[in-house]
């Protein structure tokens, strides 16, 4: 079992840009959470996916957009980056959506120019 | 609302030396809690959660007892070792949909 497997590890853009950044979760999981944790914080929760649709939503602007596919794989998109969106993104999987045990992917470093 | 308040750091201490980091909480509902540690340049790993009152999560020889009537949920260990040293982060889940907050996180240094 290969556990949470985020994509890619590392990601430099310049303000301005689009960045999409890719989440597997765990063998069995279909709930994928994803979460911001800037430097020295702890993570905060941007949004959560099962059956292919957005869940619940965390107090982030609407330039942060996701996606759930068939397989239970997921994206996150981040459009028009600011300097503030630097941070580490992480991914979260539970089994289900009532599961209250999420197990978190080792997560993708962004830096923003 | 819902969070999580933990005791800043960062924390060093000696090996063998007892370790407690404060954790309290506030949440509308009955949550669960957790506490989670983050080894550098990794994700975080679920360490130990209670699920309701008075509930003793344990592992890796810490411990958390999760205490309703001072809405707390401190992290213990009888000794610590340096292989230890990490970030500790304690967390709360509540509602349907099982959101997650976290606290801010407690940097450990054990120095041998």
């Amino acid at each position: 079992d290969a556990g949470v497997t985020q994509s890619p590890t590392h990601l430099i853009k310049t303000r301005g840009q689009q960045v999409t950044l890719r989440c597997s979760p765990k063998s069995g999981h279909d709930t994928v959470s994803w979460y911001q944790q800037a430097l020295g914080q702890g993570p905060q929760f941007i949004f959560q996916y099962y059956e292919e649709e957005e869940r619940q939503r965390g107090n982030f602007p609407d330039r942060f957009s996701g996606h759930q596919f068939p397989n239970y794989s997921s994206e996150l998109n981040v459009n028009a980056l600011l300097l503030g969106d630097s941070a580490l993104y992480l991914c979260a999987s539970s089994l289900d959506h009532r599961s209250n045990e999420q197990f978190f992917g080792p997560g993708t470093r962004l830096t923003v120019l | 609302g819902d969070s999580v308040t933990q005791m800043e750091g960062p924390v060093t201490l000696s090996e063998e030396a007892f370790l407690t980091i404060n954790c309290t909480y506030t949440a509308t509902g009955y949550p669960s809690l957790f506490w989670y540690v983050q080894y550098p340049g990794e994700g975080l790993q679920l360490l130990l959660k209670a699920t309701k009152a008075d509930d003793k999560g344990s592992n890796k020889g810490f411990e958390a007892t999760y205490r309703k009537e001072t809405t707390s949920f401190h992290l213990e260990k009888g000794s610590v070792q340096v292989s230890d040293s990490a970030v500790y982060f304690c967390a709360l889940s509540v509602g349907t949909g099982n959101q997650f907050y976290f606290g801010t996180g407690t940097s450990l240094t054990v120095i041998p």
